[in-house]
């Protein structure tokens, strides 16, 4: 059964830091495209950041370009979002989402993880 | 807004056909990248339901389905049951925004 586990939500001030995990199970890590979609409240679902299988390459949404760093461990099976410069408009729940799919194109996200919820705020 | 646009709600009633609509641009769906579906109810991850624009997952039913023609697609949503109450998202490949959703559809099942 693949598991995405999510961790390192929590509250921090603007301008602060966070990282997040997500540990992987039930499926070969090393093989497949991770990535990150996030929710504002009351918003909808917004892409973040993409690596591919061995972490030759990373993709960002515009939003957060500059300010996020998106890397893994296949070793540890585990995904890591590094955020500073955290921004009030950041706050969000954070999935962590397995991609499936050859080309880019036609990468689709099959698992996500329940999320974990970063709040920015003073 | 969305590069992918989608309406904000729709509804009907227990047993009807409801259909989203997803309208994107030649960056995206027009280009030939796939569209993608997911179904997501409060609190819980999100679920694909629809890949490469017709596909469904093992586990999906098969009163749901999607279609693609031009910069546009649709899922469709047949024999409607209460469980089928949530917000619905479209997700494509742009080429130069990379990957993107629509704006999502709540979907009210009177």
């Amino acid at each position: 059964e693949v598991r995405l586990l999510e961790s390192g939500g929590g509250l921090v001030q603007p301008g602060g830091s966070l990282r997040l995990s997500c540990v992987a199970s039930g499926f070969t890590f090393s093989g497949y495209g991770m990535n990150w979609v996030r929710q504002a409240p009351g918003k909808g679902l917004e892409w973040v950041s993409t690596i591919t299988r061995i972490g030759s390459s990373t993709y960002y949404a515009d939003s957060v370009k500059g300010r996020f760093t998106l890397s893994r461990d296949n070793s540890k099976n585990t995904l890591y979002l590094q955020m500073t410069s955290l921004k009030v408009e950041d706050t969000a729940i954070y999935y962590c989402a397995k991609a499936q799919g050859g080309y880019l194109s036609t990468w689709s996200f099959d698992y996500w993880g329940q999320g974990t919820l970063a709040t920015v705020s003073s | 807004q969305s590069v992918l646009t989608q309406p904000p709600s729709v509804s009907g009633a227990p047993g009807q056909r409801v259909t989203i609509s997803c309208t994107g641009s030649s960056s995206n769906i027009g280009a030939n990248s796939d569209i993608n579906w997911y179904q997501h109810l409060p609190e819980t991850a999100p679920k694909l339901l629809i890949y490469r624009n017709n596909n469904r997952p093992s586990g999906v039913p098969d009163r749901f389905s999607g279609s693609k023609s031009g910069t546009s697609a649709s899922l469709a949503i047949t024999g409607l049951q209460a469980e089928d109450e949530a917000d619905y998202y479209c997700q494509s490949y742009d080429s130069s925004l990379n990957w993107v959703f629509g704006g999502g559809t709540k979907l009210t099942v009177l």
